[in-house]
């Protein structure tokens, strides 16, 4: 029934390890987005993608890196953890059509604590 | 470029009494669309309400209500009757219709309503 659903929801790991979050979404959207909310609850966008074509890339160290086998899915993949990447990712998707801005809806997120 | 802000941090009430969320924004865009959720403690991201910059019409739904303001770039949030479950963390975004499509999220008003 989970619209939205991400893995693992809590991830503890080692600084310099590499770590992958998974989301998948089950309501047919075409696009999907990762954002970032960080220990003050400030929540930024980092990618998106539609249709598995990147279509938004904002200013995100190269060691993270989305990738979308299919338009139902959209992992984060994250070389060389620092402490700085300690936060909360959400997953969101939304339809993709023209007809206006569409409702982006949310994962439950992973809390990521790098040590 | 897109800007929110949501001038109070927290915010504490008594059960049963009003309470407006206030939320201002900043977009060069002429159509572009407002957004709140809420974020209750246990972290999920759920969706309120979704209003285009053509739709100037207040939205009342249940306890909640939405005054949009194209005037004063405003877009509060009030709860009637608050009671304790609506505890949480509300976030207002913009969207604009230029471009791809990612929200822009204030900072955030974290809601407390006391019993």
């Amino acid at each position: 029934d989970t619209a939205v659903s991400q893995t693992p929801k809590y991830l503890v790991t080692q600084m310099g390890n590499d770590k992958s979050i998974k989301c998948e979404q089950n309501l047919g959207h075409d696009t999907m987005y990762w954002y970032k909310q960080d220990s003050k609850k400030f929540l930024k966008i980092m990618f998106s993608y539609n249709n598995k074509e990147l279509i938004i890339n904002e200013t995100v160290p190269n060691r993270f890196s989305p990738k979308s086998p299919d338009k139902a899915h959209l992992n984060l993949h994250i070389n060389s953890l620092e402490l700085g990447d300690s936060a909360v990712y959400f997953c969101a998707s939304s339809p993709g059509g023209l007809a206006g801005v569409d409702t982006q809806y949310f994962g439950p997120g992973t809390r990521l604590t790098v040590l | 470029a897109q800007k929110v802000t949501q001038a109070q941090t927290e915010i504490s009430v008594v059960e049963k009494e009003d309470v407006t969320l206030d939320c201002v924004y900043e977009t060069r865009d002429t159509t572009y669309y407002l957004f709140w959720y809420k974020q209750p403690p246990s972290g999920e991201l759920v969706f309120l309400i979704r209003r285009n910059s053509f739709d100037e019409q207040n939205e009342i739904s249940g306890r909640y209500s939405w005054n949009f303001q194209k005037s004063t770039s405003s877009f509060n949030f009030t709860i009637t009757a608050s009671q304790v479950v609506d505890s949480a963390v509300y976030f207002c975004a913009l969207s604009e219709m230029k471009g791809a499509q990612k929200l822009v999220f204030g900072q955030g008003t974290r809601l407390t309503i006391n019993p």
